[in-house]
């Protein structure tokens, strides 16, 4: 059974700070997802990452993956308030994706002045 | 495009009521799925869909039932709603893109928050 987990699950930070954001998944895939989810809202798709190694950014917010880890970070450079969300990251089972996707608990980000 | 389209937005249940949750979309995706957020929980998935006429179960199917009839339409059937069933619960649409490797990037609904009384 794939497990994804991710921490922390809540952070709270000043605007201006770097922090990075974990998950980590049980068993092998090699495609990982991240989403923001603003209160009350639905989730937007941030980064697709394909492979070991792979790297994504925009603007402040950079992905990565090691799948050999089974790990991949979201890593936030110089936080403002508008990035304010909670952050999902979500695996497919290697080999498909077309059947559904295994969620974090997702971390819930608050970024103050 | 209106993407993935859930209706209804609110509903209030009374304990052993039954409903549906409709979910359409207008992009041609093959493949559907429905989730539930809970605090705390992330997003669990109740059932998913690679096609019309085929449907399978996801992590927490118990108390729901889906169909779908055609590429467009996936409805969440709850046949006897329960507290337990308290929750926001989101469609979502997607294909393998293959520009992308095959990912599978979904779009979400705007969901649908049901309280069971």
């Amino acid at each position: 059974e794939l497990k994804v987990e991710q921490n922390p699950l809540f952070l709270s930070m000043q605007e201006g700070k770097n922090y990075t954001i974990y998950c980590n998944y049980s068993t092998t895939s090699d495609r990982l997802y991240w989403y923001r989810q603003d209160p009350g809202k639905s989730l937007e798709s941030l980064f697709v990452l394909l492979s070991n190694g792979a790297v994504k950014q925009e603007g402040r917010l950079m992905a990565s993956l090691d799948t050999k880890a089974r790990l991949s970070t979201l890593h936030i450079t110089a936080a403002v308030h508008d990035l304010s969300a909670t952050y999902f990251c979500a695996v497919a089972p290697s080999g498909g994706g077309a059947d559904g996707l295994t969620f974090g608990k997702g971390t819930h980000l608050i970024i103050q002045p | 495009n209106a993407g993935v389209t859930q209706t209804p937005k609110f509903q209030v249940l009374k304990t052993g009521q039954s409903m549906t949750l409709q979910c359409a979309q207008d992009m041609n995706h093959e493949y559907m799925s429905w989730y539930r957020q809970d605090p705390g929980m992330g997003l669990r998935l109740i059932h998913y869909s690679v096609g019309a006429g085929i449907t399978d179960q996801g992590e927490v199917p118990n108390g729901y039932n889906v169909s779908r009839s055609t590429t467009e339409d996936f409805p969440l059937r709850l046949l006897s709603a329960a507290p337990s069933q308290t929750s926001v619960y989101f469609c979502a649409s997607s294909y393998l893109d293959r520009a992308i490797f095959g990912a599978n990037v979904l779009t979400f609904g705007a969901g649908s928050r049901l309280t069971v009384l």
